[in-house]
């Protein structure tokens, strides 16, 4: 998986509770980025990198938060989880914005 | 409406029978073009990159080509361990990226 960990690979949590997912990388990558995977839909950008504290929005970003104060860690938080955020999530980095991009071996999120 | 579609959704063959899979985009302002390939409970692998019509890159069975509007995926006499979900993404304008949904991929000994 190209120096890419994410934690926890699964996670079952409740209503309500904040949750966090964290990516590391090992290959000094500027772009991080953070999708989600669902049936019936391809991967959706929840929200990107581009540097130390830099981040921005993707096109399914309520409901989630992103910090990054280091290179080599991304990390994607649920504020209040619902049911909806039930879902596979990857990360994934690049060294150039939105050319191909490697990724990480996917968190398996539930939300009961 | 899908800026990335990919057909077919699934798709069954036997062992040697060549195949392509197609995806098809409406953007504009293509910068790249990029296949992938998934197995159950992992994460995308990245096979190629095509940047302009005409392109074509190959890896043992597999031979993408890029027109400007499509890009297909040949499968040339696949063997069961090319069965996966294969995923198309287009990067275009201003810095945006999109994902089709996949063709899932069973080669049947």
């Amino acid at each position: 998986d190209a120096g890419i960990t994410q934690s926890p690979r699964h996670k079952v949590t409740e209503t309500g509770t904040p949750v966090t997912l964290r990516c590391h990388q090992t290959e000094n990558h500027r772009y991080m980025y953070w999708y989600r995977q669902d049936p019936g839909h391809g991967l959706r950008l929840i929200h990107y990198s581009y540097g130390v504290k830099d981040t921005d929005k993707g096109e399914v970003s309520d409901g989630y938060s992103v910090s990054r104060s280091k290179t080599e860690d991304f990390l994607l938080t649920l504020e209040s989880a619902t049911s909806s955020q039930t879902s596979v999530y990857f990360c994934a980095i690049s060294e150039v914005d939105r050319s191909f991009q490697y990724f990480g071996a996917g968190t398996r999120l539930s939300v009961l | 409406e899908d800026q990335v579609t990919q057909s077919p959704e699934a798709l069954r063959l036997q062992e040697g029978e060549s195949s392509s899979l197609n995806c098809s985009y409406t953007v504009s302002g293509l910068r790249g073009l990029f296949w992938y390939r998934q197995d159950p409970g992992k994460g995308p692998e990245f096979l190629f990159t095509l940047y302009s019509a005409g392109e074509e890159k190959e890896k043992e069975r597999l031979k993408a080509t890029l027109t400007k509007k499509e890009s297909f995926l040949h499968i040339t006499a696949p063997k069961p361990e090319d069965s996966a979900t294969y995923l198309c993404a287009v990067s275009y304008g201003n810095n945006r990226l999109a994902f089709g949904k996949g063709n899932q991929v069973v080669v049947i000994p």
